[in-house]
């Protein structure tokens, strides 16, 4: 079964304390891995996605990073408006000439002034 | 602006009642899904559709319809049978094609159902 695990599940940063986000996935026939940002009470907003291993996205203070087993988000200098849940989810064939993307639960992020 | 809504915000749902959400996009997308997010759970999906008239099941889709009669729309009716409906229900869309074999998925800012 495919599996998508994110850790922590809640992470807690000083305003300007860089850290990671890590996604680690067991899938068969990977497609994509995808980061979205999910505010309190709306829909994800899509961030990156990455490919192949070694491919790196960046945005801001956002770095996505993939490995043939993980990915990382990393933030740097956190502000208080990166407060958010972060998703990631990959992208799998599901039979059927379709694809489909498993969600991990999210890291809920948290920066305080 | 292009994009995807989802209608109503709130909803209430009485027993042994079916309920139907709406979703609309703009975005010209073939692909249309839906999710629903539980507290402390992962996204999971509930049908999905890639074009006009067609539509699967998804891996949680006991107790819910759809239908997809226009591009733009891709309503999901939450039936009685579905017996635990409370949920964020999320939709979002997709372009497809050999070209946009790589598109993420875009969403909604979803419909919460609660119970009365």
């Amino acid at each position: 079964e495919d599996q998508v695990t994110q850790s922590p599940e809640a992470l807690r940063l000083q305003e300007g304390e860089s850290s990671s986000l890590n996604c680690s996935y067991t899938v068969s026939g990977l497609r994509g891995l995808f980061w979205y940002r999910q505010d309190p009470g709306k829909g994800p907003e899509f961030l990156f996605t990455l490919y192949s291993a070694g491919e790196e996205k960046e945005k801001e203070r956002l770095k996505a990073t993939l490995t043939k087993k993980e990915s990382f988000l990393h933030i740097t200098a956190p502000k208080p408006e990166d407060s958010a849940t972060y998703l990631c989810a990959v992208r799998c064939y599901s039979g059927a000439g379709s694809y489909q993307l498993t969600f991990g639960k999210g890291t809920k992020l948290s920066v305080i002034p | 602006d292009g994009g995807i809504t989802q209608s109503p915000k709130y909803l209430f749902r009485k027993e042994g009642q079916n309920v139907t959400l709406s979703c609309e996009q703009n975005l010209n997308h073939d692909a249309m899904y839906w999710y629903r997010q539980d507290p402390g759970q992962g996204l999971r999906l509930i049908y999905y559709s890639q074009i006009v008239n067609d539509f699967q099941k998804g891996d949680i889709a006991e107790g819910y319809s759809v239908s997809r009669e226009k591009k733009e729309s891709f309503p999901l009716t939450v039936t009685s049978a579905q017996k635990n409906p409370t949920a964020f229900y999320l939709c979002a869309s997709r372009r497809t094609g050999a070209v946009y074999s790589n598109q993420p998925q875009h969403f909604g800012d979803g419909t919460r159902l609660s119970i009365l």
